[in-house]
């Protein structure tokens, strides 16, 4: 159980054109999803919060109206990488927790964005 | 602001030998501590947790770490090492006075198991 998907898992777009990244809880209901970044080598870092029926949190730095978080359901949340630049290629991690916040998380495989 | 350290970029072990994969936190409040693993090609996996209770905690695949709050480590371990254990080991806290609700991650261990 506790399986999240996410698609597509790499994705290859022109400079000033949007993408869409979908993250799914397959086999569970998901309070509360978020939204990481990893560069190569690095670590994971938090881009964003999101609560079904509610407006995402963003952490500092991260440009809400470039990255725009929908979360419609307890099983969806999408992230939209809008006017996408070669600066915004990265690996796009997302994850799902259940209930109270010292759950644990669980992890999507990621999607790849090239932005040429 | 919370942050995670993981010392060491890659820990070499013998097949057999117990493995340490080290990790302190830094947080204003108590901790909420996490261990993820990646694997090539795969989404991270949860080994374990610390909430609160016992300082030793077992998780997955044979794994324990001991949560040490005057030294603010949550070193992870593994009393034999599997050629399979090799991947890369994540080290994650939250402080449970709120701030961000997502997780602040090490910068990660890659563990390398020699048979």
């Amino acid at each position: 159980g506790a399986v999240v998907s996410q698609h597509p898992s790499w994705v290859i777009c022109k400079s000033g054109t949007s993408v869409k990244i979908e993250c799914r809880s397959l086999d569970f209901q998901a309070t509360t999803m978020f939204w990481y970044r990893q560069f190569p080598k690095q670590s994971l870092m938090l881009m964003a919060t999101s609560n079904e029926g509610s407006k995402a949190t963003y952490e500092q730095g991260v440009e809400k109206d470039k990255f725009l978080i929908n979360h419609a359901s307890l099983t969806l949340s999408t992230l939209t990488v809008t006017s996408a630049h070669p600066e915004d290629s990265s690996f796009y991690i997302c994850s799902a927790r259940r209930g109270l916040v010292q759950a644990e998380q669980f992890f999507g495989p990621g999607t790849r964005l090239t932005v040429l | 602001a919370q942050s995670v350290a993981q010392p060491e970029d890659q820990v070499n072990v013998a097949e057999g030998n117990p493995l340490t994969v080290k990790c302190t936190y830094s947080v204003s409040g108590n901790p909420y501590l996490f261990w993820y693993v990646q694997y090539p090609n795969r989404g991270l996996q949860f080994l374990l947790k610390y909430i609160t209770g016992d300082n030793l905690v077992k998780g997955s695949y044979g794994f324990e770490a001991e949560f040490n709050k005057s030294q603010t480590s949550f070193h992870l371990k593994k009393p034999s090492a599997l050629v399979s254990d090799s991947a890369l080991y994540f080290c994650a806290v939250r402080d449970r006075r709120g701030g961000a609700d997502g997780l602040t991650f090490g910068k990660g261990t890659h563990l390398i198991i020699q048979p």
